[in-house]
């Protein structure tokens, strides 16, 4: 079936950072633009910005911007996303989400597939 | 960045009750509005895409309503498993954006 399966947990020092990876399987891989987003204890969904699988295109939320890196192996059909100099309020669960369409400008989409998340905790 | 206003932040209700959420946005979106469930620990689940389409496998006691800034989510019939949290998503520009969430409990 179609699934998007995540690494697991991690707890890193401030300033250090971390990359999350997220699987694919049951789909063409290069067919679907992917999306990484993350949830703070307790709060809401933040997204943090697409990558076109099959193009190396990026975008990224201007908050992130120069601390978060999106990118992909295409031979494992998995996709990565690292965020450096980490602080305790990047403290959350980062989720990769699929869109809803495969169309090659089909960046801006529902979320069809969800991974299971990654716990990310920050502290000293 | 488009705001995305989501009201009540929280509702209790009983089964069988007939529930609504609403997602003002701060400018018009068109009709590129998700809504999305949410239980503890898990990923959110995509219910409604584009205001007011049914996702596949999704009962239909669930639906979206509106068009441009003003949106609204039923659940027509509230039952024990429709326990979570609800977003609204707006996905007209970037950066995509959420509303606050409706915990929803009985």
């Amino acid at each position: 079936q179609v699934q998007l399966v995540q690494s697991g947990a991690e707890v890193k020092k401030p300033g250090a950072s971390v990359k999350v990876s997220c699987k694919a399987s049951g789909y063409t891989f290069t067919a679907y633009y992917i999306h990484w987003l993350r949830q703070a204890p307790g709060q809401g969904l933040e997204w943090i910005g697409w990558i076109k699988p099959n193009s190396v295109a990026t975008s990224y939320a201007q908050k992130f911007q120069g601390r978060v890196t999106m990118t992909r192996d295409t031979s494992i059909s998995t996709a990565y996303m690292e965020l450096t100099r980490l602080r305790s309020d990047d403290t959350a669960v980062y989720y990769c989400a699929r869109v809803r369409c495969s169309s090659s400008s089909c960046h801006l989409a529902p979320f069809e597939i969800w991974g299971q998340g990654t716990v990310v905790t920050v502290s000293s | 960045d488009i705001q995305m206003t989501q009201s009540p932040s929280s509702l209790s209700a009983s089964v069988g009750d007939r529930v609504t959420i609403t997602c003002q946005a701060s400018q018009d979106i068109n009709n590129y509005l998700n809504w999305y469930q949410q239980k503890p620990g898990k990923a959110p689940k995509l219910l409604i895409y584009d205001a007011f389409n049914l996702e596949t496998g999704i009962p239909s006691r669930f639906s979206g309503s509106g068009s441009g800034t003003d949106f609204t989510f039923t659940i027509s019939s509230l039952q024990p498993e429709d326990i979570a949290t609800y977003y609204c998503q707006q996905f007209d520009s970037l950066p995509l954006t959420f509303g606050g969430g409706t915990k929803v409990e009985i």
